[in-house]
């Protein structure tokens, strides 16, 4: 149980265009997904925090208008990167919470965006 | 704001050797969690320590949080080659803040 999926696995986009990823949690309800960024062999960095039906919560430096999240239902997050430009590129990671699980945080398996 | 620090960097050792890797935190916290991530994979929840002076065990590896709520520490005893792989603290509730973590390598 507690498995979280992310769409797509890699992507390679041209500067200039939005690229979508998706997470969605297979087994359970989110009650709270985040979304990370991962530079090489680096820590990961909390981007925001996104609740259900609310609106996202950003960490400083991080543009809410360049990184769209949605979260429309309790299984799905989805993160747009707009008009992407090669500094994006990065591995993106999602993670959800769920009750009952005491905090532990189940992450996704990523996705690597690679911007021309 | 919160910050995690994790040394060492890089941890290479034979196998069979310990390996520990510890965390410090700038302010007290409420738990602390720590998360293996494999090359080319995504981090995997090991366990989380919530009470002052805590001591978990699985199998090999043993789990530390201090007295005072602002460091832990990861021991594993005897490694072996499937233990490779980048070892994250991350601290806090909810929203997690990441050590920078501590890379593992083994040799046979």
């Amino acid at each position: 149980g507690a498995v979280v999926s992310q769409h797509p696995s890699r992507v390679i986009c041209k500067s200039g265009t939005s690229v979508k990823i998706e997470c969605r949690s297979l087994d359970f309800q989110a009650t709270t997904m985040f979304w990370y960024r991962q530079f090489p062999k680096k820590s990961l960095m909390l981007m925001a925090t996104s609740n259900e039906g609310s609106k996202a919560t950003y960490e400083q430096g991080v543009e809410k208008d360049k990184f769209l999240i949605n979260h429309a239902s309790l299984t799905l997050s989805t993160l747009t990167v707009t008009s992407a430009h090669p500094e994006d590129s990065s591995f993106y990671i999602c993670s959800a919470l769920t009750s009952g699980r005491n905090n532990e945080q189940f992450f996704g398996p990523g996705t690597r965006l690679t911007v021309l | 704001g919160q910050q995690v620090m994790q040394i060492p960097q890089y941890q290479h050792v034979q196998e069979g050797e310990d390996f520990t890797t510890y965390c410090n935190s700038s302010t007290t916290l409420s738990n602390i969690q720590w998360y293996k991530q494999r090359p080319g994979g995504h981090p995997v929840f090991l366990i989380q320590l919530v009470k002052s002076g805590e001591v978990k065990k699985q199998k090999r590896l043993t789990f530390q949080f201090g007295e005072a709520k602002k460091n832990s520490s990861l021991h594993i005893t005897a490694t072996q080659t499937t233990d490779v792989g980048t070892y994250f603290c991350a601290g806090g509730g909810n929203k997690l803040v990441f050590g920078a973590g501590t890379i593992l390598r083994v040799k046979s």
